[in-house]
């Protein structure tokens, strides 16, 4: 049980339209990561909030954007849809101090786009 | 030239046998390196990280990470079937903990089976 979880598991959207997910931290994790998983493919990075900004930023297009909020939840937000946005979301959390601090995953959501 | 890199798969072993993934990293900045299994249709589960050169024993799977030459691998001792997963290596510029942890590079996956 990592404690961190996303909404919603599944979604399925057409190209063009924009798309929200959502993801709690792990109680007491003050950082936020998102990652995109294409199929076959290991998880890239997105970016990074913590402290509600945002703290680095992987190779991906502004129509992904984001948000943290006071209770360190997230969203992930991705406008004008494209077909190779079809992927698995992950998000996860970490605390941004503390050697022992890797990342845990949450169980993700898939996202189809036709 | 991609930043981290897995031996091709898919890597096919029997029950019992020891299971070796490779992973080659091209930053030479990088200063944690980590393995996760995931599961078909999951998320990523971290299993081991490693921040030293040498080894690093955790029960049945062992990590060694060699910083001159770039290279990180996972020996699964013991091989059983319900380690058939992928296995993701990823690594980041960041140690002792901090904000970089969540900014890592992983390669694209190894898919190991365990056959009985």
């Amino acid at each position: 049980e990592t404690g961190v979880t996303q909404s919603p598991t599944h979604l399925i959207k057409t190209r063009g339209q924009q798309v929200t997910l959502r993801c709690s931290s792990q109680s007491g994790h003050n950082t936020v990561s998102w990652y995109q998983q294409a199929l076959g493919q290991g998880p890239q990075f997105i970016f990074q909030y913590y402290r509600e900004e945002e703290n680095g930023r992987g190779n991906f297009p502004p129509r992904f954007s984001g948000l943290q909020f006071p209770n360190y939840s997230s969203e992930l937000n991705v406008n004008a849809l494209e077909l190779d946005d079809s992927a698995l979301y992950l998000c996860a959390s970490s605390l941004s101090s503390g050697e022992n601090s890797p990342l845990h995953f949450g169980n993700g959501t898939r996202l189809t786009v036709t | 030239q991609k930043e981290v890199e897995q031996n091709s798969g898919p890597l096919s072993v029997p029950e019992g046998a020891i299971a070796s993934l490779n992973c080659t990293y091209s930053d030479r900045v990088s200063q944690s390196f980590f393995w996760y299994r995931q599961y078909s249709g999951k998320s990523p589960e971290l299993i081991m990280s490693i921040y030293s050169n040498g080894d690093k024993e955790d029960g049945r799977f062992t990590a060694q990470l060699n910083k001159a030459s770039q290279y990180v691998s996972l020996l699964i001792r013991d091989s059983q079937p319900s380690d058939s997963a992928t296995y993701l290596c990823a690594v980041t510029r960041g140690n002792a903990g901090g904000t970089s942890y969540g900014k890592l590079t992983f390669g694209q996956g190894t898919i190991l089976t365990v056959h009985p």
